[in-house]
């Protein structure tokens, strides 16, 4: 099945510094990338979606010059956190499709990364 | 009133059990249902997906959508205490829609 690598699993930085968090698709193309903040004991919040090589479109409420996104290519896109803060600290969750927009080409949906957990102190 | 409402749980059983886990939705243009497990500190992991209504069995998973009723289910026979999890309901209503997540139902099956 397709596979979908986060990294690093789990940072630790200090406030004011920027952290960066890598998505990748390992077995397939990625037309589209996902980005999602989930809380403790709560659901999935889409922060932002982006596809290769355009900019990426951020939800509602979310600061897209605080969370940088770039997706240079069909199996990479990171997410940059600038200047963290300790409200900041989340578990940050990438997943990827085949196809534009969040759902499946008729034999695969949505898949994710294991996630990364950020703490920032 | 929420898209996607789902209980949260937490819901305890013995192993071996039959668990039955629940969404409902509000809207109903969703066409696409996904179920996700999510083991603690982890990315979701697909379990099952269908398309409109109906039944989809996989081993010991068995998926069902009442659209009339706008309710889905999950249901696990024989459960296991690898099946200790968060799990969480996921629809589209088209193919190129953002998809909703229900809050999650965290299970657990004690041995």
């Amino acid at each position: 099945g397709a596979v979908v690598s986060q990294h690093p699993s789990w940072v630790i930085c200090k406030s004011g510094t920027s952290v960066k968090i890598e998505c990748r698709s390992l077995d397939f193309q990625a037309t589209t990338m996902f980005w999602y903040r989930q809380f403790p004991k709560q659901s999935l919040m889409l922060m932002a979606t982006s596809n290769e090589g355009s900019k990426a479109t951020y939800e509602q409420g979310v600061e897209k010059d605080k969370f940088l996104i770039n997706h240079a290519s069909l199996t990479l896109s990171t997410l940059t956190v600038t200047s963290a803060h300790p409200e900041d600290s989340s578990f940050y969750i990438c997943s990827a499709s085949s196809v534009p927009g969040q759902g499946w080409d008729g034999n695969s949906p949505l898949h994710f990364g294991n996630g990364t957990r950020l703490t920032v102190t | 009133q929420k898209e996607v409402e789902q209980d949260p749980g937490p819901l305890s059983v013995p192993e071996g059990a039959i668990v039955s886990l629940n969404c409902t939705y509000s809207n109903s243009a969703f066409q696409y249902f996904m179920w996700y497990r999510q083991y603690s500190r982890k990315g979701p992991e697909l379990l099952m997906y269908t398309y409109s209504s109906g039944n989809k069995e996989d081993g010991r998973f068995t998926a069902q959508v009442d659209k009339s009723s706008k309710y889905i289910s999950l249901f696990i026979r024989d459960s296991q205490p690898s099946d200790s999890a968060t799990y969480l309901c996921a629809m589209l209503k088209t193919s190129y829609d953002k998809v909703i997540f229900g809050p999650g139902t965290s299970l657990s099956v004690i041995p």
